[in-house]
């Protein structure tokens, strides 16, 4: 079936510290690829998406490269900010047998220190 | 542009009671997504709702209903509530004619079961 997992959390950093979240995942066909970002007492919302292989999303300073081979979709930051604070979800849509419903990973918590 | 809206924020239910929960999509679009995020969990998805119709489904028992009208609003209904069902649940909207879209999700309704 298809699922999605992602680093277990959480992850503390200094400001202008380097972030890597890791995710991987395990779909039938070429799913496309999403991260979404959740700040405290918010909704979803996308921070970007890559639709097919080798493809890269990138969104305020966010990056991600969609990894076939590796079956990976790990986002990056060079220097993250407080503000960068949140909960972040991996998730896939299934491209096959699918109307566009999200599977999600479990999310993992960002907190940034000043 | 009003983003994706639903009501009620919070709501507290007992064992056994029925619950509607509300979605008005973003202007423009005419798919409505429904997901349930359990507490330090990914959200799960309910079933989605294209042209008044529930055009997929999740893993969910039938206990879960819902309802689209010709506006595109959209409806949750649960019945007989069990402490399990203690969540977050999100309304994501997206335009339906594109298959794999990016979805727009509200701040969602909290929802406790006692």
């Amino acid at each position: 079936g298809n699922s999605v997992t992602q680093m277990e959390g959480p992850v503390t950093l200094s400001e202008e510290a380097f972030l890597t979240i890791n995710c991987t995942y395990t779909a039938t066909g070429y799913p496309s690829l999403f991260w979404y970002v959740q700040y405290p007492g918010e909704g979803l919302q996308l921070l970007l998406k890559a639709t097919k292989a080798d493809d890269k999303g990138s969104n305020k300073g966010f990056e991600a490269t969609y990894r076939k081979e590796t079956t990976s979709f790990h986002l990056e930051k060079g220097s993250v900010q407080v503000s960068d604070s949140a909960v972040y979800f991996c998730a896939l849509t299934p491209r096959e047998g699918s109307q566009g419903n999200l599977i999600f990973g479990k999310g993992t918590k960002l907190s940034v220190k000043p | 542009d009003a983003g994706v809206t639903q009501s009620p924020t919070h709501l507290i239910k007992t064992r056994g009671q029925q619950v509607t929960l509300r979605c008005s999509p973003k202007s423009g679009h005419d798919t409505v997504s429904w997901y349930q995020q359990a507490l330090g969990q990914g959200p799960q998805f309910i079933f989605q709702y294209y042209e008044e119709e529930e055009r997929q489904r999740g893993n969910f028992p039938d206990r879960f209903s819902g309802h689209q009208f010709p506006n595109y609003s959209s409806e949750l209904n649960v019945n007989a509530l069990l402490l399990g069902d203690s969540a977050l649940y999100l309304c994501a909207s997206s335009p339906g004619q594109v298959r794999i879209e990016t979805q727009y999700f509200g701040p969602g309704t909290r929802l406790l079961v006692l």
